[in-house]
């Protein structure tokens, strides 16, 4: 079982809707979570971080953390082209000593007009 | 805000030449990483440092070493470039909250 697991895509969403993105890790005690976008051929750039239960609200971005169900979600509102990107989640594990992040392996996403 | 630079942002290096990526932060980081990046594989760890002259392998250090002289320049080098070491390099550096990433160096050892 990976560490961070992501659904890999592409998911393909339209203008304007609702992009929901899923991640899923397996340390119950993990306590840090991010979501970073990384455009075609650039390097990733956070856009979100949640460390509580709940939603967390940026602009057009949300996510939502659960951590008995040990998911963290980003929702995208009013989805636009330039979202098209792939979408990686990461987390902090408590099994790793150096608390290194552990990232997903990333959602493409694609937004048509 | 932080910013972390790469030397190069496209290199092109022979097979068995020695390479050299450059890594550097400005806002006095201790931890600092690289990785490599493949389409399909995601991100993978190569190596990171957590203070000056300090470094731990990651998942694929094979082929790799690093040096870390000063707080602010950590140095991925390949001793002796492959064609499978052809790849999108990134580094990055641990901020308060999560990881800045430079711009990548996409190398190609031809």
């Amino acid at each position: 079982q990976k560490e961070v697991e992501q659904n890999s895509g592409p998911l393909s969403v339209p203008e304007g809707a609702i992009a929901s993105l899923n991640c899923t890790y397996s340390d119950r005690g993990s306590q840090s979570f991010f979501w970073y976008r990384q455009y075609s051929g650039k390097s990733p750039e956070l856009i979100m971080f949640i460390y509580s239960n709940g939603d967390k609200e940026d602009g057009r971005f949300t996510a939502q953390l659960n951590k008995a169900s040990q998911y963290v979600s980003l929702l995208i509102r009013d989805s636009q082209p330039s979202d098209s990107a792939t979408y990686l989640c990461a987390v902090i594990m408590t099994t790793d000593s150096w608390g290194k992040l552990q990232f997903g392996a990333g959602t493409q996403v694609v937004v048509t007009p | 805000d932080v910013k972390v630079t790469q030397s190069s942002r496209y290199l092109v290096k022979r097979t068995g030449e020695k390479v050299f990526l450059e890594c550097v932060q400005d806002m006095d980081h201790e931890n600092m990483f690289w990785y490599r990046q493949d389409p399909g594989l995601g991100l993978r760890l190569i190596y990171f440092s957590y203070d000056v002259k300090m470094k731990e392998k990651g998942d694929i250090p094979e082929g790799y070493s690093v040096s870390r002289e000063k707080k602010e320049r950590f140095s991925l080098i390949l001793e002796s470039a492959s064609t499978n070491q052809t790849s999108m390099y990134l580094c990055a550096s641990r901020a308060r909250y999560g990881y800045t990433f430079g711009s990548g160096t996409r190398l190609t050892v031809v």
